[in-house]
């Protein structure tokens, strides 16, 4: 139980391109989603909260109107990275929490690499 | 604010041999403590968590962990090492409060030498 899932889990795009990516809670419902974003040998920066049915809630720093998160179910959370540049190059790693399990344990899946030329 | 520490960037362990990742800790209140692995290119998996109870945490694949609050540490540890435990390992903690978010530590690379 608890596998969430993304895809794609790599992704080539021009600069200029908006880039979609979809995280799913596949035997789940989660009510909270969380977007990070990892550099290079480097920890998670958390970027936003994704609640099903409100508007997400974005960390200092993160620019909403360039990375636009959308959780319009119980098992599905988009972020969408418009007008990407070649610095939005990452690794993008979502997690979800399930009202139903046990304390506050985040599942995580397993992440998509952006690449912007 | 909450912060978690790694001291170690990197740990090298021979096959066999205990192993112990470090990690300590600053928050208000009680924490929610984690420990996760990352293999590379892959997202995060859960190993273990402390919440309240027993000190001592048993986790996924024969890792363990020790909540000491007066060090405000916990250490990750697994008594024999296996080459396939090299990854990337990140201790997390959940504020009271926090809405739930995961702080995390900055990481620690683990080598396990055959």
């Amino acid at each position: 139980g608890a596998v969430v899932s993304q895809h794609p889990s790599w992704v080539i795009c021009k600069s200029g391109t908006s880039v979609k990516i979809e995280c799913r809670s596949l035997d789940f419902q989660a009510t909270t989603m969380f977007w990070y974003r990892q550099f290079p040998k480097q920890s998670l920066m958390l970027m936003a909260t994704s609640n099903e049915g409100s508007k997400a809630t974005y960390e200092q720093g993160v620019e909403k109107d360039k990375f636009l998160i959308n959780h319009a179910s119980l098992t599905l959370s988009t972020l969408t990275v418009t007008s990407a540049h070649p610095e939005d190059s990452s690794f993008y790693i979502c997690s979800a929490i399930s009202p139903g399990q046990s304390t506050d344990t985040q599942y995580f899946g397993p992440g998509t690499r952006l690449t912007v030329l | 604010a909450q912060s978690v520490a790694q001291p170690e960037d990197q740990v090298n362990v021979a096959e066999g041999n205990p192993l112990t990742v470090k990690c300590t800790y600053s928050v208000s209140g009680n924490p929610y403590l984690f420990w996760y692995v990352q293999y590379p290119n892959r997202g995060l998996q859960f190993l273990l968590k402390y919440i309240t109870g027993d000190n001592l945490v048993k986790g996924s694949y024969g890792f363990e962990a020790e909540f000491n609050k007066s060090q405000t540490s916990f250490h990750l540890k697994k008594p024999s090492a296996l080459v396939s435990d090299s990854a990337l390992y990140f201790c997390a903690v959940i504020a009271p409060g926090s809405a739930r978010q995961l702080t995390f530590g900055s990481g620690t690379q683990l080598t396990v030498l055959p």
